[in-house]
């Protein structure tokens, strides 16, 4: 298995622009989300899915859109781009979708995308 | 929503010393993690720990959920167990996860 992958590894964007971060796992996973990463500071939500079709926002949702139209896939959009949206980008899944004791919960990430919007 | 708090924020480590992390949170949990971001950004995985202890190699995690807290224990530092310590807590919903603000560690040859 691959795991979680994640592409691109680093981007650099002028504001404006749009792009979509690409987002893969290849372990039947119904659980995926989108973190943000800033310098200094924890991960927080952006996005998540529990679901083919099912998506909701999180913690930080301004800017950013996605869908979920496979199980293995969940791209993130960057509609036009801001430089307060500079950051590292984490993709990670889990087998279950909503929370419960023992295993399934675990996530797993990608190795990140970080971008730079001038 | 529920708060995780880690400390201390900074640690500083001569090889072969001992350590141990904490997370606070403030609400019931239904899983906890412990992931270590090493200088390359990438996260890893530590341990995947709602209650009990584990151990894997030098390092060991305690949860004691009913008290809200879990400690990671890093037994003879190594350089490469440098980098920042996230816990991460998942709440009773859809599996959204709420990370503390890590712990970063320097260990010093």
């Amino acid at each position: 298995n691959a795991g979680v992958t994640q592409t691109p590894k680093f981007q650099v964007l002028k504001t404006g622009q749009s792009m979509t971060l690409q987002c893969a796992q290849d372990m039947n996973h119904e659980y995926m989300s989108w973190y943000r990463q800033d310098p200094g500071m924890g991960l927080r939500l952006i996005h998540y899915s529990v679901g083919a079709g099912i998506t909701d926002q999180g913690e930080v949702p301004n800017g950013y859109n996605v869908s979920r139209s496979t199980t293995e896939d969940f791209p993130l959009r960057l509609l036009s781009a801001a430089p307060s949206q500079t950051s590292v980008y984490f993709c990670a899944s889990s087998a279950f979708a909503l929370s419960r004791q023992g295993v399934g919960n675990e996530q797993f990430f990608g190795p990140g995308t970080r971008l730079t919007v001038l | 929503g529920i708060q995780v708090e880690q400390s201390p924020p900074d640690l500083i480590l001569q090889e072969g010393a001992n350590s141990t992390l904490r997370c606070n949170f403030s609400d019931s949990v239904n899983n906890l993690q412990w992931f270590h971001q090493n200088p390359w950004g990438q996260l890893i995985n530590l341990f995947y720990i709602p209650s009990g202890t584990k151990q894997n190699g030098r390092l060991s995690a305690t949860t004691v959920a009913t008290e809200r807290y879990s400690l990671l224990y890093i037994s003879s530092s190594q350089t490469t167990d440098s980098g920042v310590y996230f816990c991460a807590v998942l709440t009773d919903s859809w599996g959204k996860f709420q990370f503390g603000a890590g712990t970063q560690v320097v260990v010093t040859p």
